[in-house]
């Protein structure tokens, strides 16, 4: 089955700094790879997410990049802020038809610091 | 829009005892997922639900099943409890045939067995 590893598992930035999340997959059927963040107390929440046909997408502060050869992808925050301090999970599946199956990677607490 | 909302938000039971969680997905959403997070294992899928139909299975003992109701609301069951079941239970929707892959997760039932 597909398994995911991330890194690092926490990471620490000054306000404004930017903050990488590294990811690798490992069954090459994967074609969906969404980010999520988690905040004390609530559940997961879909922040960027790419498909496999897409090199790279951007959503105002946060990118995401994927190379599909080297099977690995990335979150890219920039200008960080307080409210960017959270625990991110990146995820990879393949999509079919019959339903989506998400594996998970081992998170990320990500502090950004004033 | 209301999101997906999970009940109970806490429960505490004890060991051999049986459980069930509830999930109703966002307005629209006909599919329904579930995971379960811990701090060693991380978020692991359980199964997933769409037109009442188990179209997924994670690798999870017998002891854990679920159903979805014609109004796509779902339950989930685990019996004979362990303590390893502590655990905070996820469930997430989304739409289906397009956009199926985009899981909006609720805040999640935390499940503590004793």
């Amino acid at each position: 089955g597909e398994n995911v590893e991330q890194h690092p598992s926490t990471l620490s930035v000054q306000e404004g700094d930017s903050a990488v999340i590294k990811c690798t997959y490992s069954d090459s059927a994967s074609n969906y790879f969404p980010w999520y963040k988690q905040e004390l107390g609530k559940g997961p929440q879909l922040i960027i997410d790419i498909r496999s046909n897409v090199g790279e997408k951007k959503d105002q502060r946060i990118a995401v990049t994927l190379n599909k050869t080297a099977k690995h992808f990335s979150l890219h925050i920039t200008e960080t802020q307080p409210e960017d301090s959270a625990v991110y999970f990146c995820a990879a599946s393949m999509i079919t038809g019959g339903g989506n199956k998400l594996t998970f990677g081992t998170g990320t607490q990500l502090k950004v610091e004033l | 829009k209301a999101g997906v909302t999970q009940t109970p938000r806490y429960l505490i039971k004890t060991r051999g005892q049986q459980v069930t969680l509830s999930c109703s997905p966002i307005s629209g959403h006909r599919s329904v997922s579930w995971y379960q997070q811990t701090p060693g294992q991380g978020l692991q899928f359980l199964f997933e639900y769409f037109s009442e139909t188990q179209r997924n299975k994670g690798n999870f003992p017998g002891r854990f099943s679920g159903r979805q109701f014609s109004n796509s609301r779902s339950e989930m069951n685990v019996s004979t409890l362990e303590l390893g079941d502590s655990a905070l239970y996820l469930c997430a929707s989304s739409l289906f045939p397009r956009g199926s892959e985009k899981l909006f997760f609720g805040s999640g039932t935390q499940l503590s067995v004793l």
